[in-house]
């Protein structure tokens, strides 16, 4: 079965920390990716995608992502965070033209000053 | 601004009522998706409407229906409310069409509390 998981729970760092936040897939054939943010009292945004070409793909806020194909995984980094990045953070799938997305449980990322 | 908008933005019912959620997508979408966000969860795939018809469906029981209208506006229907049938319903809408452009927009979502 198709399947995202996120390992991560729940993550405390402190401003200016780096963060990587981990997805792996479970997924036959052509794999969609792709990573959205929840902020405290807002609806789901997209931060970034990856649907071909090159693996290392740059969202909005400063975040990347890096698609490694051998091992399952499309791993959320970003160098330096804010305060304002607190929120909580899905990792999610499709193949082909189907837009249904499997997602993960999510991380909820806490950022103190 | 999410572009797509959902009512009500929060409702109480008690089990084995009926509840109907709507929703309005982006402006130039033509597809609508509905996902169910239990509490502490990641968001369920429902189903997805587009022309009109159920293109895709989650393991969702008969109990969840839905509706696309001619505006490509929706309605999600779940009859018999369970306990379990609490959470944050979420709309989302997107342009079908190659991978590329297959990007949901999703809306703030409806909270449902069954008592």
């Amino acid at each position: 079965a198709q399947s995202v998981s996120q390992h991560n729970h729940h993550v405390i760092l402190s401003e200016a920390a780096s963060l990587e936040l981990g997805c792996n897939y479970s997924y036959g054939g052509t794999v969609n990716l792709f990573w959205y943010v929840q902020y405290p009292g807002q609806h789901l945004q997209l931060l970034l995608k990856y649907f071909s070409g090159d693996p290392l793909v740059k969202g909005i806020k400063g975040f990347e992502a890096e698609f490694i194909k051998s091992k399952f995984s499309f791993n959320l980094r970003k160098p330096s965070v804010q305060w304002s990045d607190t929120a909580e953070y899905f990792c999610a799938a499709n193949t082909g033209t189907a837009s249904k997305l499997t997602f993960g449980t999510g991380t909820r990322l806490q950022v103190t000053l | 601004d999410a572009g797509v908008t959902q009512s009500p933005t929060h409702l109480i019912k008690t089990r084995g009522q009926q509840v109907t959620l709507r929703c309005s997508p982006k402006s130039g979408h033509d597809t609508v998706s509905w996902y169910q966000q239990a509490l502490g969860q990641g968001p369920q795939f429902i189903f997805q409407y587009y022309e009109e018809e159920e293109r895709q469906r989650g393991n969702f029981p008969d109990r969840f229906s839905g509706h696309q209208f001619p505006n490509y506006s929706s309605e999600l229907n779940v009859n018999a409310l369970l306990l379990g049938d609490s959470a944050l319903y979420l709309c989302a809408s997107s342009l079908l069409g190659p991978p590329g452009a297959n990007v949901l927009t999703f809306g703030a979502g409806s909270r449902l509390t069954v008592l």
